[in-house]
């Protein structure tokens, strides 16, 4: 069974500091994996994706993560946040030969302080 | 803006009632799945529609059913509530193999269910 955990559920962070949110997944098959952020009240939006080729995915609002096999990590980074970045990040993956069910970590809240 | 839209955004039911939710895809995805987010987790998958037909199903007991229509909008049904019920059930849809890009799931905003 595939599983995807966020092994952190609270990551508070300063303004301007980088962050860096962990994802592990285990899966004995290929996987794509993506990280979706949640904002108050509201439903999940597309950060990144990896679906194959380069390890390293560059996302939306300067975010990126790195795909690494070995470690069967999908890592997301942002080198310095701004306050509205507060939100919950989610981390997800789907096996790619069975369909299109995504599998969910339990989130990650960041809370970017002033 | 992801161009799914559900309906409604809130609902309170008491337990025992039935609910139907709706999701709008965006145009030109054919496939459809909900999910259900309880507070302070991560979505769980309910199932999937492809051109109508349910094409997977997670752990969720029968009373969880659905439809998807020819112009691929869809309804999630719910019957005899409990109090467990009470999430948020999201629909995401994805576009056909024929766009390239099955596997990106776009969601809506959700609507957020309450059962008393």
């Amino acid at each position: 069974a595939q599983s995807v955990t966020q092994l952190d559920s609270q990551v508070p962070v300063f303004e301007e500091a980088p962050v860096e949110l962990r994802c592990n997944y285990s899966s004995s098959v290929s996987v794509y994996l993506f990280w979706y952020v949640q904002y108050p009240n509201q439903g999940l939006q597309l950060l990144l994706k990896y679906l194959s080729g380069s390890t390293l995915v560059k996302g939306i609002n300067g975010f990126e993560a790195e795909f690494n096999k070995s470690q069967t990590s999908f890592h997301l980074r942002k080198p310095s946040v701004h306050i509205s970045d507060t939100a919950e990040y989610f981390c997800a993956a789907l096996i790619k030969a069975a369909g299109n069910k995504l599998t969910f970590g339990g989130g990650t809240r960041v809370l970017v302080k002033p | 803006e992801t161009g799914v839209t559900q309906s409604p955004t809130h609902l309170i039911k008491t337990r025992g009632q039935q609910v139907t939710l709706r999701c709008s895809s965006q145009s030109g995805h054919n496939t459809v799945s909900w999910y259900q987010q309880a507070l302070g987790q991560g979505p769980q998958f309910i199932f999937q529609y492809y051109r109508e037909e349910e094409n997977g199903r997670g752990n969720f007991p029968p009373r969880f059913s659905g439809l998807q229509f020819p112009n691929y909008s869809s309804e999630l049904n719910v019957n005899a509530l409990e109090l467990d019920d009470s999430a948020l059930y999201l629909c995401a849809s994805s576009p056909g193999l024929a766009l390239g890009r099955p596997h990106i799931q776009y969601f809506g905003a959700g609507t957020r269910l309450s059962v008393l």
